[in-house]
């Protein structure tokens, strides 16, 4: 498994935007980058994901530099529902398996209002 | 909205004793994960489930670990003689298809104290 680089911990202000980084430095190229987080109490949650391009959902974007060797979770304006430790996950999907997700320590975003 | 659902929330078992946790994933989903957690650490991948077997596990799911499908609707964890360190909270997830989305979905967790 790719190995991957967080900040412990992040503090944003409310319905401001939030830019939360990842490196995977030793990423290959066929596993995608997956976003999972975890609110206080409760089971992971996914975010997103994405191979080489950024990706919208209704939840963040990912913005997935070009070496693929980092990417960068965006929340457009934080909520204090947001509040969470958030996980950057290289994965592969071969399409056929069942690949349990590693997960690392995370950042633990803090959302002040 | 679909979602996974765990029981029980909470099992207090002595050190020895078997404990069954169950879980009910999203109905049409094809994959199916444990994942634990104790207290203060990482999330840990235990084992992957697919057509009715094993795909994947982890040095953590050693013999006394074992999952089953006994019908079409629930997904079991059996730890057969619990020790200490077994004491995590236990999260159950599915996943769809091969064209399905690739994320998976968790459920609300069971905590396993064991004394």
């Amino acid at each position: 498994d790719a190995k991957t680089t967080q900040p412990n911990s992040m503090e944003s202000n409310e319905e401001e935007p939030v830019h939360l980084p990842c490196n995977h430095s030793t990423i290959s190229g066929t596993d995608y980058i997956h976003w999972y987080r975890q609110l206080p109490s409760q089971g992971p949650e996914y975010v997103i994901h994405g191979l080489t391009s950024n990706v919208n959902n209704r939840m963040a974007s990912l913005a997935i530099a070009e070496d693929r060797k980092s990417s960068t979770l965006i929340l457009h304006r934080a909520t204090l529902r947001d509040a969470a430790v958030y996980y950057c996950i290289p994965n592969i999907y071969s399409g056929g398996g069942a690949d349990g997700l590693t997960f690392g320590k995370g950042t633990h975003l803090i959302i002040q209002p | 909205e679909p979602e996974v659902t765990q029981t029980p929330s909470h099992q207090v078992t002595q050190m020895g004793q078997e404990v069954i946790l169950r879980c009910v994933p999203i109905s049409n989903h094809l994959y199916f994960y444990w994942y634990r957690q104790i207290l203060g650490q990482k999330v840990e991948f235990l084992v992957s489930f697919y057509n009715n077997e094993i795909s994947e596990k982890s040095e953590i799911f050693d013999d006394q670990f074992s999952v089953e499908r006994p019908d079409g609707s629930n997904f079991t964890l059996k730890i057969r003689s619990t020790k200490l360190e077994d004491s995590a909270m236990y999260f159950c997830a599915s996943r769809g298809g091969l064209a399905a989305s690739y994320e998976q979905y968790f459920g609300p967790g069971t905590r396993l104290t064991v004394t």
